[in-house]
């Protein structure tokens, strides 16, 4: 079954870059990686998404493995707003149900 | 356009009560979803809607749950004589039709429920 696992918690220096990995072994071959993050009391924010290359937009870059079955999130220059819970997401193929897993806490460190 | 709003934010009810939800989303989006998320855990899909018609449903969702969109506008989310395990965060989100998790797949801020 789709499945993902990320480290619970990482710490982060401000300004320093912040590297997030994520397991998906079980990701079917057409099944797109997307992450989130979710800053408490709010609902989960897009971030960014791939399937095979690697991904860049305003926020964060995304390096999936070339047999897919690991990726990275990386925020450049991580500032204080963006700690927050981050998920790797996949989907089960053929349905709308989406995996969130448990994620990783960030705290990014003044 | 305000997003996907969900009310009442917060819920406290006793055990064996039952609950309803709401939630509203984006105007022009026709898919709607629901999702649960206990302390430290992530969400967990319960259902989905095309337009009224509800079109997948989590094993999660028992029968003390239903869940309706009758005019394919907002939703409602029903708990029937809740148990303490029911309290979680309570997510809806909305897409339009073609669109996966992504940009356009917005979640609301969610619903908290907590059963004393």
């Amino acid at each position: 079954d789709a499945k993902t696992t990320q480290p619970p918690s990482m710490d982060c220096a401000e300004g320093r870059a912040a590297n997030l990995p994520c397991n998906h072994s079980t990701i079917s071959g057409n099944e797109y990686v997307y992450w989130y993050r979710q800053i408490h009391s709010q609902g989960p924010q897009y971030i960014i998404h791939g399937l095979k290359n690697n991904e860049t937009n305003e926020m964060a870059s995304l390096i999936i493995t070339e047999d897919r079955k690991s990726s990275t999130l990386i925020l450049p220059h991580a500032t204080l707003r963006d700690t927050a819970v981050y998920y790797c997401i996949v989907r089960v193929t053929g349905t709308y149900k989406y995996i969130f897993g448990t994620g990783t806490r960030l705290k990014v460190l003044a | 356009d305000t997003g996907v709003s969900q009310n009442p934010r917060h819920k406290i009810t006793k055990r064996g009560q039952n609950v309803t939800f709401r939630c509203d989303p984006i105007s022009e989006h026709n898919r709607l979803y629901w999702y649960r998320q206990t302390l430290g855990q992530g969400p967990e899909f319960l259902t989905y809607f095309q337009n009224e018609a509800q079109l997948e449903k989590s094993r999660l969702l028992s029968d003390r749950f239903s869940a309706e969109r009758p005019k394919g506008s907002f939703s409602t989310l029903e708990i029937q004589r809740t148990e303490q395990g029911d309290s979680a965060m309570y997510l809806c989100a909305s897409s339009l039709t073609g669109e996966m998790l992504g940009s356009g797949y917005t979640f609301g801020s969610g619903t908290r429920l907590t059963v004393v």
